[in-house]
């Protein structure tokens, strides 16, 4: 099973670009995420989506948007890219069962260059 | 508020024993988890803990006390491959994961 896919790998976008970071899970998880990953910092929830057709704000939602039209797919859009979202994003997806230990299973991530 | 604390490196040698410290502040909680994090990939998970105690699973234990708001991880007969990074993270009562900023473990033969 591919689990959960991102694209792409790595990009360079100049700054003021937008840009869609694409996300699919073939697990069938009603929860989704996007992180991002900074040298130094833990890793930051950026939204959320808790099921298909819902989405929610995480810890640092300004310059991103997603969307959740499905239970498989979640990207991540930065209308108008900068430099301070230059970032590895992971996206990971969880069974949201309402029990506990709901791990959460992670992409491979996309390494992200605003110039 | 939240706050996940971990060192941020540690050292250790090959077939020696580690132990990695979080403590955590949390308004609600949902358990404690660990994952690990080799350079350049992604996060995968170790353990989970949501009552005090010991979870043991093959050379890696978790470790967890509510009251003091402290998790550790254990690792036993240190490989070389177990040279990583080690993530804390503890679910709110959201059911989201506040993340610690990892503790990069460094195996020396």
């Amino acid at each position: 099973t591919a689990g959960i896919t991102q694209a792409p790998t790595s990009q360079i976008l100049a700054a003021g670009r937008s840009m869609t970071l694409r996300c699919t899970q073939d697990m069938r998880h009603n929860a989704m995420y996007w992180y991002r990953q900074d040298l130094g910092l833990g890793l930051r929830l950026i939204h959320y989506s808790n099921t298909a057709g819902t989405t929610g704000k995480g810890e640092v939602p300004d310059g991103y948007s997603v969307s959740r039209a499905n239970t498989d797919d979640f990207p991540l859009t930065l209308a108008s890219a900068v430099p301070s979202q230059t970032s590895v994003y992971f996206c990971a997806s969880s069974d949201r069962s309402g029990e506990g230990g709901n791990e959460q299973f992670f992409g491979p991530g996309t390494r992200l260059t605003v110039l | 508020g939240q706050n996940i604390d971990q060192p941020t490196e540690m050292t250790a040698t090959e077939g020696a024993i580690v132990q990695i410290n979080c403590t955590y502040q949390t308004s609600g909680f949902n358990g404690l988890f660990w994952y690990q994090q080799h350079a350049g990939e992604a996060p995968t998970f170790l353990s989970y803990n949501v009552l005090d105690g010991l979870e043991e699973k093959g050379r890696f234990s978790s470790f967890l006390s509510r009251s003091k708001g402290y998790s550790y991880l254990l690792l036993k007969e240190l490989q070389m491959k177990d040279s990583a990074s080690y993530l804390c993270a503890d679910m709110d009562s959201n059911y989201q994961l506040i993340w610690g900023a990892g503790t990069k473990l460094i195996i020396k033969p």
